[in-house]
């Protein structure tokens, strides 16, 4: 137990569905993470949010919009997604700030399967 | 994990033999690494981290060596046990909040 949790484990949708992926830290932290994992790439940073803030989006296509009502927690919106974004999706957070960063830490993923 | 697709690197050591796992870093600005191990099935968890203004550390049966000449991260497990059998990757940190991947090794541990 990482202190951030991941809901669903879990998914399998059609390329025209809309769902939404979750993740919640209780660990303080300001920062929150979406990564990507997939077969074929190593982990992708896909966004940052710092404070609530984005900070990042690492040219990541529209169909993946995230959301950060606040500092705990995280959601990913899916919608219009392709095979290919079938992956395991993995959030993580970390507190930031000057020049004291510390460790991510990470939730155990959502296995996204995009049929 | 997801890596099982990934021709990654992998590194065979028996039980009982020291492993040493090795990361080349891309940024020369970076301040901060972490390795970080995932197991099956697992998001990546913390092993240990080393700032840039340290060439080593040491924990628990490991060390990591940070050799900034070559942007060089290695990470040394001490007596390897089947429990360490995971995919292993660094991590590098430029700017407070992003931390970028490599793209991982494989450890096997066979008895």
């Amino acid at each position: 137990e990482t202190g951030v949790t991941q809901t669903p484990r879990h998914l399998v949708m059609g390329m025209t569905n809309k769902k939404s992926l979750k993740c919640e830290q209780h660990l303080g932290h300001n920062a929150m993470y979406w990564y990507k994992q997939s077969a074929k790439k190593p982990l992708e940073l896909m966004f940052v949010y710092n404070f609530k803030e984005q900070t990042e989006n690492n040219s990541v296509p529209s169909r993946f919009s995230p959301e950060c009502p606040n500092s705990s927690h995280l959601f990913l919106h899916l919608h219009t997604l392709q095979p290919e974004d079938s992956a395991l999706y993995l959030c993580a957070s970390s507190q930031t700030g000057g020049t004291m960063n510390t460790e991510a830490f990470f939730g155990q993923g959502t296995r996204l399967t995009v049929v | 994990g997801e890596s099982v697709g990934l021709h990654l690197p992998t590194l065979s050591v028996q039980e009982g033999d020291n492993s040493i796992i090795n990361c080349a870093y891309s940024n020369s600005a970076s301040d901060y690494f972490i390795w970080y191990k995932q197991e099956s099935g697992k998001g990546p968890q913390f092993i240990i981290d080393i700032r840039s203004n340290m060439d080593k550390r040491q924990g628990q049966r490991v060390t990591v060596l940070l050799n900034k000449t070559v942007k060089h991260l290695s990470l040394q497990i001490a007596a390897t046990q089947p429990g360490d059998s995971a995919v292993y990757f660094c991590a590098e940190n430029y700017n407070t909040d992003k931390l970028i991947f490599g793209t991982g090794t494989r450890l096997q541990v066979f008895p």
